[in-house]
């Protein structure tokens, strides 16, 4: 059973466009959400993280929003630029410290 | 460059055989984590240590094990492999007991034949 459902699978986006990734969860328990960005050939490296209490998250032209009473939250890339072609991934920490990620988001961004 | 290493970058076995992967976490750090990426799984968490002790464990199974050493690399143990643990293992590390920023190594790509 997937904790974290995460979508669209793949998302192609023209340069300067937002590209926007959406997870949905179940664990009322889950404490904290971050997104990781993985190239190929690497690991996944941190994004941006947001904490439960706190309702929108911006870092650069990375911006959370957390959605607490729908359960869900997304991730919103404001002028996506070809170097953002990655997999990105939501995550969410349970207490038992253990993380469940979505199954990840292919973005391609066209010149 | 995370500060996180792995060895080997590949691996090709065959069933039934056992490997052990390594991974030495960035200087400083005592949390140390492994992940299984596959096509169809996405990632999924194994097994977390502290400091030399085991803290979380996920969906490891049986034939898998995993230790941290004093010096806090890790290994990570898969025994009677089958074609199915083919994938992609990274281990993370973060500085503390409680997970929040993890820091992810290249990974190991193994492949059983």
């Amino acid at each position: 059973q997937q904790q974290v459902k995460q979508s669209p699978q793949s998302l192609i986006v023209q340069k300067g466009g937002i590209s926007i990734i959406n997870c949905a969860y179940e664990n009322t328990a889950f404490d904290y959400f971050p997104w990781y960005q993985q190239f190929p050939g690497k690991g996944p490296a941190l994004l941006i993280a947001i904490r439960p209490d706190v309702s929108e998250k911006k870092e650069g032209r990375f911006t959370i929003s957390f959605n607490k009473s729908a359960k869900q939250f997304s991730l919103h890339i404001m002028d996506s630029q070809p170097g953002d072609s990655a997999t990105y991934f939501c995550a969410a920490r349970a207490s038992g410290n253990q993380f469940y990620f979505g199954t990840g988001t292919s973005l391609t961004v066209i010149p | 460059d995370s500060g996180v290493t792995q060895t080997p970058k590949h691996l090709i076995t065959a069933t039934g055989q056992r490997v052990t992967l390594r991974c030495s976490p960035r200087s400083g750090d005592l949390s140390v984590y492994w992940y299984q990426q596959s096509l169809d799984q996405g990632l999924q968490f194994l097994i977390q240590y502290y400091n030399g002790e085991e803290r979380a464990k996920g969906n490891i199974l049986e034939r898998f094990s995993a230790q941290q050493f004093p010096d806090l690399h890790s290994e990570l143990n898969l025994s009677s492999l089958e074609l199915g643990d083919s994938a992609l293992y990274f281990c993370a590390s973060s500085p503390t007991r409680q997970v929040s920023e993890q820091y992810f190594g290249p990974g190991t790509r193994l492949t059983v034949t």
